[in-house]
């Protein structure tokens, strides 16, 4: 597709509920990045993808929370047992390399919405 | 004290004022400076990116460093409503990846007609 495709646009569950996000990213970017969105704050990183290599997790706020991306394209974002805290608009991203340069724009999806009850 | 700082607003100017946002850093590593443009219920997309200090124009917007003071700006001449979002900075340092890149938390802007 044209840009950053994610799935569901909204979500709502019930709190100790697993759900899963997906986002596609444009074609032939390597790099693939999951930011949460919280009400009143800032884009928070989650989880980094770079091709094959190992990813970064640094940003996972608890074991919760997972990602996988599959063949170096699709990725799917898990929260486990949802917490209402987790609420917020989860934002996948993608680029064509990692590093921040000008030739090297980050592109966002238009996000998943996730309300825990 | 955040790394960056972004006053939330709402912000809330007339048709064709001249619009004025800002932020404050701490880290003087920072070198790559990104204004983004986040309309309700969308994902932020770029709209102004700067390298160092000094000024950057496009169109309507103009981007200004100073990293003397640690302070960047964003300004918007004749302001139309379409121009209603949320504007949020973003800055990281020389050669690292996106996944470093500190976010503010974005100033709401409010253009009437």
């Amino acid at each position: 597709g044209a840009g950053v495709s994610q799935s569901p646009s909204n979500k709502v569950t019930e709190k100790g509920k697993d759900v899963e996000l997906r986002c596609d990213p444009i074609s032939g970017h390597t790099a693939l990045y999951w930011y949460r969105q919280s009400l009143g704050q800032g884009l928070e990183f989650l989880i980094y993808f770079q091709g094959n290599s190992a990813p970064d997790k640094s940003g996972l706020p608890s074991d919760r929370f997972s990602a996988e991306r599959t063949g170096g394209s699709v990725s799917t974002l898990t929260i486990q047992r949802t917490q209402q805290e987790d609420s917020a608009v989860y934002l996948c991203a993608s680029s064509l390399g990692s590093s921040v340069s000008l030739g090297n724009t980050i592109y966002f999806g238009e996000g998943s919405w996730l309300t825990v009850v | 004290q955040k790394e960056v700082e972004q006053d939330p607003g709402p912000l809330s100017v007339p048709e064709g004022a001249i619009v004025s946002l800002n932020c404050t850093y701490s880290n003087s590593a920072f070198q790559y400076f990104m204004w983004y443009r986040q309309y309700s219920r969308k994902g932020p997309e770029l709209l102004m990116y700067t390298y160092s200090s000094g000024n950057k124009e496009d169109g309507r917007f103009t981007a200004q460093v100073d990293k003397s003071s640690k302070y960047i700006s964003l300004f918007i001449r004749d302001s139309q409503p379409s121009d209603s979002a949320t504007y949020l900075c973003a800055m990281s340092a020389k050669n690292l990846r996106y996944s470093t890149l500190t976010f503010g938390k974005g100033t709401m802007l409010l253009v009437s007609p």
